[in-house]
């Protein structure tokens, strides 16, 4: 099975901008979900989708947004770039079935867009 | 809000060693924790994780310790080997079912 795969890699914006990323998760995992990765707060969740309904939600601010397609593939959307948002992007994928992400799920992540903020 | 104090920041060990790193966390809803791998240019990958009804997992030369008491765990790293070198995260969960993450151990093992 190929693994989650993100696009695009790599992303330079500027302040103000606003962009999307995509995720794309392993398939048959219907459950993704969203962290920033940064070197000073390490990884802080973002949100998680399953089956096209945001079940969870981590404390960003309202700039930081996401949706889920019928395919399970999922976007998220950061807008009025800020140079904090300077960051690494990471999706993961469960494959739990039904009720969203539970605590013994493995995740599996993919490699991260790294977004650049000027 | 839940924290997750890790443990030595970096972490240089010989070939053939044995690689320790610590967790300690301050309240936690859910008794269930993960250590997660990651490779430079990679995402996280779940290593071995333990649930605290038993005090000691072993996966291969990966071993997790636990102690619930003192509200810590550890990852022991037998015989460390080169491709061992990468950045170890541990992680609890929180009571809003979300992932909380350590800052990260970056471990470097020399040939």
């Amino acid at each position: 099975k190929a693994g989650v795969t993100q696009t695009p890699r790599y992303l330079i914006k500027t302040r103000g901008q606003q962009v999307t990323l995509s995720c794309s998760p392993i398939s048959g995992h219907r459950s993704v979900s969203w962290y920033q990765q940064t070197p000073g707060q390490g990884l802080q969740f973002l949100f998680e989708y399953f089956s096209e309904t945001q079940r969870n939600k981590g404390n960003f601010p309202g700039r930081f947004s996401g949706r889920q397609f019928s395919n399970s593939r999922s976007e998220m959307n950061v807008s009025t770039l800020e140079l904090g948002d300077s960051a690494l992007y990471l999706c993961a994928s469960s494959p739990r079935t039904s009720g969203g992400l539970h605590l013994t799920d493995t995740q599996y992540f993919g490699p991260g867009t790294r977004l650049t903020v000027l | 809000q839940q924290q997750v104090k890790q443990s030595p920041q970096s972490l240089i060990v010989q070939k053939g060693g044995i690689s320790i790193i610590n967790c300690a966390y301050e309240n936690t809803a859910f008794d269930y924790f993960p250590w997660y791998q990651q490779f430079p240019g990679k995402g996280p990958a779940l290593l071995i994780a333990i649930r605290p009804d038993v005090s000691e997992k072993k996966e291969g030369r990966f071993t997790i310790s636990f102690n619930k008491s003192a509200k810590q765990f550890s990852l022991h790293i037998m015989d460390s080997q080169p491709g061992d070198s990468a950045t170890y995260f541990c992680a609890a969960w929180d009571s809003n079912y979300q992932l909380i993450w350590g800052a990260g151990t970056k471990l470097i093992i020399k040939p």
